[in-house]
């Protein structure tokens, strides 16, 4: 059973502040790693992926990845209220390509 | 570019009955996926069309089938609703299958079931 498994939130920063959401995932195969942002009622918005070991980052966002530990995070730097939201991890892993498995999400909530 | 799209957006219906869900990807995406999203089992994964081809399939019954067409168009299928069938329908499209390129979701269809 492939298992995706978020820090269970919800978690709450003041703005301007540092957000750290972590995920765990079971599958040693798994090759594809995304963060998707989940406004209420809204559909799940592709926010950033990576692919191999190490940071990437884009703008406010960086992911890392570290496979030996089958550990990926997004950290939000200077948080916005409009980055209130869940935030879903999602892998894909060697042996089911293209189905991606999603944790539960966190819920991010950045207050002024 | 024109992202997913998804129709209906709202849909309601009652137990026995079936339901269509139709998605159109992004222009030049090849690859749909749908995807279920209700609170109690989250978004979970339901089948994988490229080329018109079924590639992967979930955990779901044979109650749930889908197809694609010719110009990567989707539709899914639900027969025999049931009231736990009640959810938010996603569909996804990527440029390559398989997960080798990001997956980008439609604004998905919500289906209530009487």
């Amino acid at each position: 059973q492939k298992e995706v498994e978020q820090n269970s939130g919800p978690l709450s920063v003041p703005e301007g502040a540092i957000a750290s959401l972590n995920c765990t995932y079971s599958d040693r195969g798994s090759q594809s790693f995304f963060w998707y942002r989940q406004y209420s009622g809204k559909s799940p918005e592709l926010i950033m992926s990576i692919y191999s070991n190490g940071d990437k980052e884009d703008g406010r966002f960086t992911a890392q990845l570290n496979k030996a530990s089958q550990y990926v995070s997004l950290l939000i730097r200077d948080s916005q209220p409009s980055d209130s939201a869940t935030y879903l991890c999602a892998v894909i892993e060697g042996s089911t390509l293209g189905r991606l498995y999603f944790g539960r999400g966190t819920q991010l909530t950045v207050w002024p | 570019k024109a992202g997913v799209t998804q129709t209906p957006r709202y849909l309601i219906k009652t137990r026995g009955q079936q339901v269509t869900l139709s998605c159109s990807p992004i222009s030049g995406h090849r690859s749909v996926s749908w995807y279920q999203q209700t609170p109690g089992q989250g978004l979970q994964f339901l089948f994988e069309y490229f080329s018109e081809t079924q590639r992967n399939k979930g955990n779901f019954p044979g109650r749930f089938s889908g197809r694609q067409f010719s110009n990567s168009r989707s539709e899914m299928n639900v027969s025999t609703l049931e009231l736990g069938d009640s959810a938010l329908y996603l569909c996804a499209s990527s440029f390559l299958a398989g997960g080798l390129s990001e997956q980008f979701f439609g604004p998905g269809t919500r289906l209530t079931v009487l």
